[in-house]
């Protein structure tokens, strides 16, 4: 059974810096691409970035794009999204993703149960 | 980037009834790269549909989704009790990824 545990989110001051982590398990965590996909309190959903089952490509939204670091340790089942220089418009929870390919493929068949990220002072 | 837009915003139906979702793209979704979540209270989102019309694993055959081009339908053939929630399209054809806003189908 494919698994997907979130963890690292908490209160952060703006401008500040986070880690998420998300534990994968029940599959072959180095053929699947993975990503971040984030839902603000009441909104829709958001993609973040992707990765690709080797680690060697990567993507970003705009919105994102020079704040936060995607990586993956295939050694460990691991994947993390190192958040900077936080905003209060980063306040969601962010949920991990399995792509079904191991290249970048953008759909989603199993999503972890999110972990909550707050941007306040 | 792809804006999907989906309506209605809020369908509000019976158990038994037929609900029909729509989700309309800004531009072509390229191969027909267009997949349909499922999201309730609290819980993470659960595929649904990919390529516009095939279902994923374990999705009753209830759920059907069908569509090209710019124009897609997600059909609830007659509704359960759990199948009300907010339902929400994303195309993966061109990166950015994007997501409709949902549409939430309510008990009436």
């Amino acid at each position: 059974e494919v698994e997907l545990l979130e963890s690292g989110g908490g209160l952060v001051q703006p401008g500040g810096s986070l880690r998420l982590s998300c534990a994968a398990s029940g599959f072959t965590f180095s053929t699947s691409a993975m990503s971040w996909v984030r839902q603000a309190a009441g909104r829709g959903l958001e993609w973040v970035t992707s990765i690709s089952g080797s680690g060697g490509s990567t993507s970003y939204a705009d919105s994102v794009k020079g704040r936060f670091t995607i990586s993956r340790d295939n050694s460990k089942n691991t994947l993390y999204l190192q958040m900077s220089t936080l905003r209060a418009e980063d306040t969601a929870v962010y949920y991990c993703a399995r792509d079904p390919r191991e290249y970048i493929y953008g759909r989603f068949d199993y999503w972890g149960q999110g972990t909550l990220v707050t941007v306040s002072s | 980037e792809i804006v999907l837009t989906q309506s209605p915003g809020t369908l509000s139906l019976s158990p038994g009834e037929r609900a029909t979702l729509s989700c309309r793209a800004s531009q072509s979704v390229s191969n027909g790269y267009l997949a349909w979540y499922q999201q309730k209270p609290g819980q993470a989102p659960r595929l649904l549909i990919y390529g516009a019309s095939s279902r994923a694993t374990g999705i009753p055959d209830r759920f059907s989704g069908s569509g090209s081009g710019t124009d897609f339908t997600l059909t609830i053939s007659r509704l359960e009790p759990e199948d009300f929630a907010v339902y929400y399209c994303q195309q993966y054809g061109s990166s950015p990824w994007t997501f409709g806003q949902g549409t939430k189908v309510e008990i009436k």
